[in-house]
């Protein structure tokens, strides 16, 4: 069975320009996590998702930051205007039903 | 405000030795604690997890000791190997809530297993 994956694996960038990262769950996996992990720290949620349904994104700075979940199946998570502060690894995770999370191999991003 | 702290920072041990790695919470609504694993330029994955109905969870190597009242919890690996050399995340969410599928991570403990 694939596991989640995630693209692109790295990204480098200009402050003001914007990126997009995309990640495809585990095949069946009803519900979507993106979340933020600054170098050294733990994982931080920025939004999930049920199907295509927004369940959370409290966490999610609106201003710049967007995620789409259209079919219920892939996300894409949208940096407009990145900061260098928004330096951190992005990581996609997917569950069935709010159990077991599972990781992908993150986007790490670097903004100048 | 930190909900769920881990310590230490980092830990170095020598090969077959036991690591212990700790965790506490704040908030009492958590019932459900999973340790993850990382490795450098990958994502975290579930090494253990435990209920709060429950107060010991072993799996191989692997062990959590969980004290309800204290709201504290560690993570022992015994026989320590230098692939277990990794960063270590303990986590919490509150089953019973409508946000069971949110996880709180702590700041994680470095691990280094020495030959």
């Amino acid at each position: 069975e694939a596991g989640v994956t995630q693209s692109p694996r790295y990204a480098v960038l200009q402050e003001g320009q914007a990126v997009s990262f995309w990640c495809d769950p585990i095949s069946g996996h009803d519900t979507l996590y993106w979340y933020q992990q600054p170098r050294d720290q733990g994982p931080q949620l920025l939004v999930y998702f049920r199907d295509e349904a927004v369940i959370d994104n409290s966490q999610l700075p609106s201003d710049r930051f967007s995620a789409v979940r259209p079919k219920g199946t892939n996300s894409t998570l949208k940096i407009q205007s990145a900061k260098q502060g928004d330096t951190a690894t992005y990581l996609c995770a997917s569950s069935f039903e709010g159990a077991e999370q599972f990781f992908g191999p993150g986007t790490r991003l670097t903004v100048l | 405000q930190q909900q769920v702290r881990q310590s230490p920072q980092s830990l170095t041990v020598w090969e077959g030795e036991t690591a212990i790695l700790n965790c506490s919470y704040e908030n009492s609504a958590f019932d459900y604690f999973p340790w993850y694993q990382q490795f450098p330029g990958e994502g975290p994955a579930l090494l253990i997890a435990i209920r709060s109905v429950s107060d010991k969870k072993e799996d191989g190597r692997f062990t959590i000791f969980f004290n309800k009242r204290e709201k504290k919890l560690s993570l022992h690996i015994t026989d320590s190997q230098p692939g277990d050399s990794a960063t270590y995340f303990c986590a919490a969410s509150a089953i019973a809530s409508s946000s069971f599928s949110k996880l709180v991570f702590g700041q994680g403990t470095s691990l280094s297993v020495v030959p």
